[in-house]
C-alpha cells in the first residue's frame, strides 16, 4: 500500500519570505502523480501543483515549485514570496496512474504566514 | 459548470440512524471518490468508482456503502451511524486524464451524537 508522510504538522513563515514543506512517500509503482493541495479555512480543496513521476523536471506554478527526488521518494513544496493568503493547510497526495482509485493523502501541514 | 456538489452541508445524526450523502458532478468524469477528514487530519479514502456500475473499497470502508448508477452521481450511505463517523466528508471527481487532478466538493460536516 502507498503511504504519504508529512513530517511537519505546523510551519510558519514571515510574509515575503520563502518556506519549504516536506513530503515523503512510499510506493512500489513507477508510474504515478504527486500533488500538493491547499485547504484554506473555507475547507475547499484547491490544487496547487502536480508532478508526473516520469518527468525529471520539477514542476513550477508561479510562486510555487517542487523539489521532486524520485529515488529518495521525496516531494517538497517551496513557496516563494509568501503572502497572507497562503495561510492554509497543505496536503501532499499520491495517485497511481494505472489505477486512479489508488489515491493517498498525507496528514497535512498547517502553514501560518506572519505579517 | 457547477463542478462537484454535495448535499447536505451539515447534518446531525443520532446513534443508529442512517443517511445518504449526495454527490453530483457535471464534468463527465469517470472517477469519483469519497473521503473523510477527521479534525486536524488528512483525507482518508472511503470508496472510489472508476465508472458507472464499478465501485471499490478504499482505506476506511467499514460502516459505509456506495453505488454508482450514473456517471454524474455517487451517493454515500451510512448505515447505523456511530460517533466514530463524526467527520467532514468530501466527494471528488477526476477525468483520469489531465494529470489526474481531483476536483472536490465543498464537504459535508456530519456529527453523530
Amino acid at each position: 500500500a502507498q503511504t504519504v508522510t508529512q513530517s511537519q504538522p505546523e510551519m510558519s513563515v514571515q510574509e515575503a519570505e520563502t518556506v519549504t514543506l516536506s513530503c515523503t512517500y512510499d510506493t512500489s509503482e513507477s508510474d504515478y502523480y504527486l500533488f500538493w493541495y491547499k485547504q484554506p479555512p473555507s475547507r475547499q480543496m484547491i490544487l496547487v501543483i502536480r508532478q508526473e513521476a516520469y518527468k525529471q523536471q520539477n514542476a513550477t506554478e508561479n510562486r510555487f515549485s517542487v523539489n521532486f527526488q524520485k529515488a529518495a521518494k521525496s516531494f517538497s513544496l517551496k513557496i516563494s514570496d509568501s503572502q497572507l493568503g497562503d495561510a492554509a493547510m497543505y496536503f501532499c497526495a499520491y495517485i497511481y496512474s494505472t489505477n486512479a482509485g489508488k489515491s493517498t493523502f498525507g496528514d497535512g501541514t498547517t502553514l501560518t504566514v506572519k505579517p | 459548470n457547477a463542478g462537484v456538489t454535495q448535499t447536505p452541508k451539515f447534518r446531525i445524526l443520532k446513534i443508529g440512524q442512517s443517511m445518504t450523502l449526495q454527490c453530483t458532478q457535471d464534468m463527465n468524469h469517470n472517477y469519483m471518490y469519497w473521503y473523510r477528514q477527521d479534525p486536524g487530519m488528512g483525507l482518508k479514502l472511503i470508496y472510489y468508482s472508476v465508472g458507472a456500475g464499478i465501485t471499490d473499497k478504499g482505506e476506511v470502508p467499514n460502516g459505509y456503502n456506495v453505488s454508482r448508477s450514473t456517471t454524474e452521481d455517487f451517493p454515500l450511505r451510512l448505515e447505523l451511524a456511530a460517533p466514530s463517523q463524526t467527520s467532514v466528508y468530501f466527494c471528488a471527481s477526476s477525468s483520469g486524464g489531465s494529470g489526474y487532478e481531483q476536483f472536490f466538493g465543498p464537504g459535508t460536516r456530519l456529527t453523530v451524537l
